[in-house]
């Protein structure tokens, strides 16, 4: 199985509302991350855990709270997000738990977010 | 900046024609990655070249790698309208992957 899968797909929230995006990989790899990609524009790094520990932390908002429960799931939460946080947020993994330059990374299909 | 970047283009081709499209980044490398997006979905790699290699093929593809220009290019051959997506060629600095701008590409039935 070398698919990252991402729930959900699309999701239309509130600057009020409390919502989490899900992340599931099923290769053993041990280092997960989260991306922001805005339209048009690559992704953006925001976190990344290795061996299920926050290792980077690209000075995101705290609106925007990572949790990796186990090593196959890493969970986006959110909370009283404004209408820039509006893009699509990509989970990835990969092997390496160190972030090796030889590692790839592969790539969930996103779940596009919409703040009104 | 540590991060890849390619020269920021779209590209409108016809079917069976080639594609290529560039990257230059401005520190030295371990290696270099391409990846692909199709319409604002996840990314998926195609190719990894390493900073001893010169040139790479898998497929379609041909990547090749000019340490000397901190350069590298993606050539896709016989294109087709599956081909039709953003490029981004990405790059390890400062413990995380930085990705260039991308190139967006249309290939034309």
């Amino acid at each position: 199985d070398t698919e990252v899968t991402q729930t959900p797909k699309h999701l239309v929230m509130g600057m009020t509302n409390k919502k989490s995006l899900k992340c599931e990989q099923h290769m053993g790899h041990r280092a997960m991350y989260w991306y922001k990609q805005k339209a048009k524009k690559p992704p953006e790094l925001m976190f990344v855990y290795s061996y299920e520990k926050l290792s980077i932390n690209e000075s995101v908002p705290s609106r925007f709270s990572p949790e990796c429960p186990n090593s196959s799931l890493l969970n986006l939460h959110l909370h009283a997000l404004q209408p820039e946080d509006s893009a699509l947020y990509l989970c990835a993994s990969s092997q390496g738990a160190g972030i090796s330059y030889t590692d790839t990374q592969y790539f969930g299909p996103g779940t596009r977010l919409t703040v009104l | 900046s540590q991060q890849g970047e390619e020269d920021p283009q779209a590209l409108s081709i016809q079917e069976g024609e080639n594609a290529t499209m560039n990257c230059s980044y401005k520190t030295s490398i371990n290696n270099l990655q391409w990846y692909r997006q199709n319409s604002g979905r996840g990314l998926v790699h195609l190719i990894l070249i390493r900073s001893n290699e010169r040139e790479k093929h898998s497929g379609r593809l041909r990547v090749t790698l000019d340490t000397s220009k901190k350069s590298s290019s993606l050539l896709i051959t016989a294109s087709r309208a599956a081909d039709t997506a953003s490029y981004f060629c990405a790059r390890y600095g400062n413990n995380r992957l930085a990705f260039g701008k991308g190139n967006q590409v249309v290939v034309i039935p």
